[in-house]
C-alpha cells in the first residue's frame, strides 16, 4: 500500500497571501495524484488531477505541481472561502490512498 | 448537471447488513466507473471500493478492510450504484460517499462526489 503524508497539518494564512501545501508518497505515483477540498458538512470537491491539471471551473489561483513522490498544491491570493481541509490522493495503485489532510485557516 | 445522491444510511447493529444506493443523474451512467469512499467522524477520507463500467467488464476492487464483507454492484438501467454491507462492525461507522470515476493514464480520479449518507453501527 502506498502511504501518503501531508504537511503541515494546519496552515494559518492571511487573506491575499499564498498557501503552500505539501504531499509525499511512499513510492512513486508518477503524476497520478489528485487534490480535493472539503468544507465542513460537505462532500469533497476535486481541485487538481494528474498532479497539475485544474478541474473544470477551478480558479487559476489554485495550482498543482510535482511528480514521483513529491507534490505541492499552491493557493495564491488566499480568500476566505478557501478555508477547508485539503487532501491529496494517489490513483497509481490499488488500494487508493489519501493523505491525512491539511487544514487551511484564514487569519 | 451531474448529481449523485446517496441513500440508505442509518443506525444498524453490529453484525447486521445494510445496502446503500447512489442515484446518478446528468450523465450517461453506464459509461462511467463508480466508487465508494467513507469518512469516519472527525477523520480523513478512506477508499472503500470501485466498480468498472460494463465496457470494462464491470469488475470490482475493494479495500482490504471491507473485502469479503462489502459488495458493489450497479444497475445501469436505473443509473444506480449499490454498496451492500454485510457483517457490519462498529469501525464501519462513517459518512459514505458515492463518486464518479474518470479514467486517466491507467488510473482513475473522482470528479463528482455526493453529499454522503451516514451509517452508524452500534448496539
Amino acid at each position: 500500500e502506498i502511504v501518503m503524508t501531508q504537511s503541515p497539518a494546519t496552515l494559518s494564512v492571511s487573506p491575499g497571501e499564498r498557501a503552500t501545501l505539501s504531499c509525499r508518497a511512499s513510492q512513486s505515483v508518477d503524476t497520478k495524484l489528485a487534490w480535493y477540498q472539503q468544507k465542513p458538512g460537505q462532500g469533497p470537491r476535486l481541485l487538481i488531477y494528474g498532479a497539475s491539471t485544474r478541474a473544470t471551473g477551478l480558479p487559476a489561483r489554485f495550482s498543482g505541481s510535482g511528480s514521483g513522490t513529491e507534490f505541492t498544491l499552491t493557493i495564491n491570493s488566499l480568500q476566505s472561502e478557501d478555508s477547508a481541509v485539503y487532501y491529496c490522493q494517489q490513483y497509481d495503485n490499488w488500494p487508493l490512498t489519501f493523505g491525512p489532510g491539511t487544514k487551511v485557516e484564514i487569519k | 448537471e451531474v448529481q449523485l445522491v446517496e441513500s440508505g444510511g442509518g443506525l444498524v447493529q453490529p453484525g447486521r447488513s445494510l445496502r446503500l444506493s447512489c442515484t446518478a443523474s446528468g450523465f450517461t451512467f453506464g459509461d462511467y466507473a463508480m466508487s465508494w469512499f467513507r469518512q469516519a467522524p472527525g477523520k480523513g477520507l478512506e477508499w472503500v471500493g470501485f466498480i468498472r463500467s460494463k465496457a470494462y467488464g464491470g469488475t470490482t476492487e475493494y479495500a482490504a478492510s471491507v473485502k469479503g464483507r462489502f459488495t458493489i454492484s450497479r444497475d445501469d438501467s436505473k443509473s444506480i450504484a449499490y454498496l451492500q454491507m454485510n457483517s457490519l462492525k462498529t469501525e464501519d461507522t462513517a459518512v459514505y460517499y458515492c463518486t464518479r470515476a474518470i479514467a486517466a493514464a491507467a488510473g482513475y480520479y473522482f470528479d463528482y462526489w455526493g453529499q454522503g449518507t451516514l451509517v452508524t453501527v452500534s448496539s
